[in-house]
């Protein structure tokens, strides 16, 4: 039992490139969510899902599209990358809305 | 809306000293939850304590008591006789957020320094 398991653990862009952040969780988890954290702002919501083939917007959408189309796993896109996403990014899931979040170890973005 | 405010943005004790961390919350809902999460230095979140808006007694787990207070508004965490490796971020985070799927409502963190 993997929990939430988060690839890559690190990785480094340029300005305009592209890539896909894939959060898997092995729990059965209905809910699922993906979280920025930059210095002194705590978490920020993207975006979550509710179910496999559900997705909405969080907090903080702009430049990141997202995708579930399997329960176990929920994707993270960023299009055109930009300085302004460097940050850490943490994928949460739990079985209901109203059940404990368990978080996945994070992926450290760096935008040059 | 709902928000939480952790005022305390770094505390430093010595090692044995025991500490508070202050959790202050605002929402409408009448049902909710409180959690406070842990963030060592190696980065991941570690789920700490989950306690309902009915519940209003209070937790103790070994050196670990959670205060939670209705009439305040407050859920403070006390970390007692401190130990270096309860050097951590602590975050305390306010749920659901009906509008964002249940999602956290996190505060901004209070950075905790145990000295030996």
């Amino acid at each position: 039992n993997a929990g939430v398991t988060q690839t890559p653990k690190f990785r480094v862009l340029k300005t305009g490139q592209s890539m896909t952040l894939l959060c898997a969780q092995d729990m059965n988890h209905e809910y699922m969510y993906w979280y920025r954290q930059d210095p002194g702002m705590g978490l920020r919501l993207i975006h979550y899902s509710v179910g496999e083939g559900t997705t909405a917007k969080g907090e903080v959408p702009d430049g990141y599209n997202v995708s579930r189309l399997k329960k176990q796993n929920f994707l993270l896109g960023l299009e055109s990358a930009a300085p302004s996403q460097t940050s850490v990014y943490f994928c949460a899931s739990s079985y209901s809305g109203w059940d404990t979040q368990y978080f996945g170890p994070g992926t450290r973005l760096t935008v040059l | 809306a709902q928000k939480v405010t952790q005022a305390q943005t770094e505390i430093s004790v010595v090692e044995k000293e025991d500490v508070t961390l202050d959790c202050v919350y605002e929402t409408r809902d009448t049902t909710y939850y409180l959690f406070w999460y842990k963030q060592p230095p190696s980065g991941e979140l570690v789920f700490l304590i989950r306690r309902n808006s009915f519940d209003e007694q209070n937790e103790i787990s070994g050196r670990y008591s959670w205060n939670f207070q209705k009439s305040t508004s407050s859920f403070n965490f006390t970390i007692t006789a401190s130990q270096v490796v309860d050097s951590a971020v602590y975050f305390c985070a306010l749920s659901p957020d009906s509008n964002s799927g249940y999602a956290l409502n996190f505060g901004k963190g209070t950075s905790l320094l145990v000295t030996p």
